[in-house]
């Protein structure tokens, strides 16, 4: 049974800090890795994909991969309010029709504060 | 603008009734699926489908049924064989590909209440 584990929160950060979110994936021939934002009543909406490991920068947001150790995180940097939010964590399976599938996290809910 | 159009927004069901979710996209994409969530909890697959007139079942197909008689729309239905179906539901889509086929685009969800 492919996994994806995420702390369920609620992580609190004050306005301005680093928000860091942390995921952790089961499934070792996972190749693709994604980090979703939901707000709450919304639909998901993709924030950051990355595919190799390291570290991928857009603006705001940086996404870290290590596949050795199965570990996704997200750092928000700057963190404003209108960052809270419930951010979902998603891999991708290997061949087939896993091409099409992702596992989701049950997500970390995230609270900037004023 | 495209996107992905899903109706209706609430629905209210009685036990034993089969419903019906649409889902519509004008982006061309090729895929398409079915997610239910349940609060708190993360993004489970029912069902999705790679081309027209072919769907897989996902992780949790009891109880759900759909069709793809063509490439825009893929309807959910939840039968009356779903035993716990008070869910908030969201269709996708995306690009066939190996990596492309996972940039899901979301619909705005529908929210179904077994009375």
């Amino acid at each position: 049974q492919k996994e994806v584990e995420q702390n369920s929160g609620p992580l609190s950060v004050p306005e301005g800090a680093i928000a860091s979110l942390n995921c952790t994936y089961s499934d070792r021939g996972s190749q693709s890795f994604f980090w979703y934002r939901q707000y709450s009543g919304k639909s998901p909406e993709l924030i950051m994909s990355i595919y190799s490991n390291g570290d991928k920068e857009d603006g705001r947001f940086t996404a870290q991969l290590n596949k050795a150790s199965q570990y996704v995180s997200l750092l928000i940097r700057d963190s404003q309010p209108s960052d809270s939010a419930t951010y979902l964590c998603a891999t991708k399976g290997v061949g087939g029709g896993s091409n099409y599938k992702l596992t989701f996290g049950k997500g970390t809910l995230l609270t900037v504060n004023p | 603008d495209g996107g992905i159009t899903q109706s209706p927004k609430y629905l209210f069901r009685k036990e034993g009734q089969n419903v019906t979710l649409s889902c519509e996209q004008n982006l061309n994409h090729d895929a398409m699926y079915w997610y239910r969530q349940d609060p708190g909890q993360g993004l489970r697959l029912i069902y999705y489908s790679q081309i027209v007139n072919d769907f897989q079942k996902g992780d949790i197909a009891e109880g759900y049924s759909v069709s793809r008689e063509k490439k825009e729309s893929f309807p959910l239905t939840v039968t009356s064989a779903q035993k716990n179906p008070t869910a908030f539901y969201l269709c996708a889509s995306s690009f066939p590909g190996a990596l492309g086929a996972n940039v899901l685009t979301f619909g705005a969800g529908s929210r179904l209440t077994v009375l």
